[in-house]
């Protein structure tokens, strides 16, 4: 079993349009957790830390349930610019924190006029 | 990225030949990770290194692949006797800590 788990998509959307992308993890010792994105196999670039107590920043919401380990992204009025891979990404690691980040395959999401 | 700089950036190389990659934090980040992304697949952690010791080496290949980050310098990633399979994008991230990582821009390793 992989230690994070995405679909791979693609997701294809319209403009406006909700989109939802979740991702598993196997650790169940992880401590932090990111969505990262990545266009055009760029550098990653973080969106957003993902708190237990859930995280909005815009159009942008993260979730985390740690029972399930399983994390979310919300995005809300998907706009063009948003087409990218969205990768999951978790730290394993609690007090001996190395900053290692495990990275899923990525989510690849289209959004069209 | 934070100013946090890779040269080459793209770099050709034929089998049996040496690739060594560059990564050149800011000043005063001394944290640098080293990842790699084979075509269609996310990244994979391959080594930690603070200045001039390697602290996490577990996702590096065991033969081949080295990486150092000296007192002075840029930290290097260096392939000795590349084959097809080691093409793929490599990216370090550098940070001052390990909770702030920021990525540079990539090599895109292409072996012919």
């Amino acid at each position: 079993r992989k230690e994070v788990e995405q679909d791979p998509g693609p997701f294809n959307v319209p403009e406006g349009a909700t989109v939802a992308f979740n991702c598993t993890y196997s650790n169940s010792a992880s401590q932090s957790f990111f969505w990262y994105r990545q266009d055009c196999r760029k550098e990653p670039k973080l969106l957003m830390s993902v708190y237990s107590s859930g995280n909005e920043d815009g159009r942008f919401t993260a979730q985390l349930n740690r029972a399930s380990q399983y994390i979310s992204l919300l995005i809300r009025d998907s706009k063009l610019s948003d087409s990218a891979t969205y990768l999951c990404v978790v730290n394993p690691q609690g007090s001996s924190n190395t900053g290692k980040l495990i990275f899923g395959q990525g989510t690849t999401l289209q959004v069209k006029p | 990225n934070a100013g946090v700089m890779q040269n080459p950036r793209h770099l050709v190389r034929r089998r049996g030949q040496e690739a060594r990659l560059r990564c050149s934090p800011m000043k005063g980040h001394s944290h640098v990770y080293w990842y790699r992304q084979l075509p269609e697949e996310g990244l994979k952690f391959m080594v930690y290194l603070q200045k001039e010791n390697i602290i996490d080496e577990s996702g590096m290949p065991k033969e081949r692949f080295s990486a150092e980050f000296p007192k002075e310098g840029p930290s290097i990633l260096r392939i000795q006797q590349v084959v097809r399979g080691d093409s793929a994008a490599y990216f370090c991230s550098a940070g001052q800590d390990p909770y702030e990582q920021y990525f540079g821009p990539g090599t895109r390793l292409t072996v012919t």
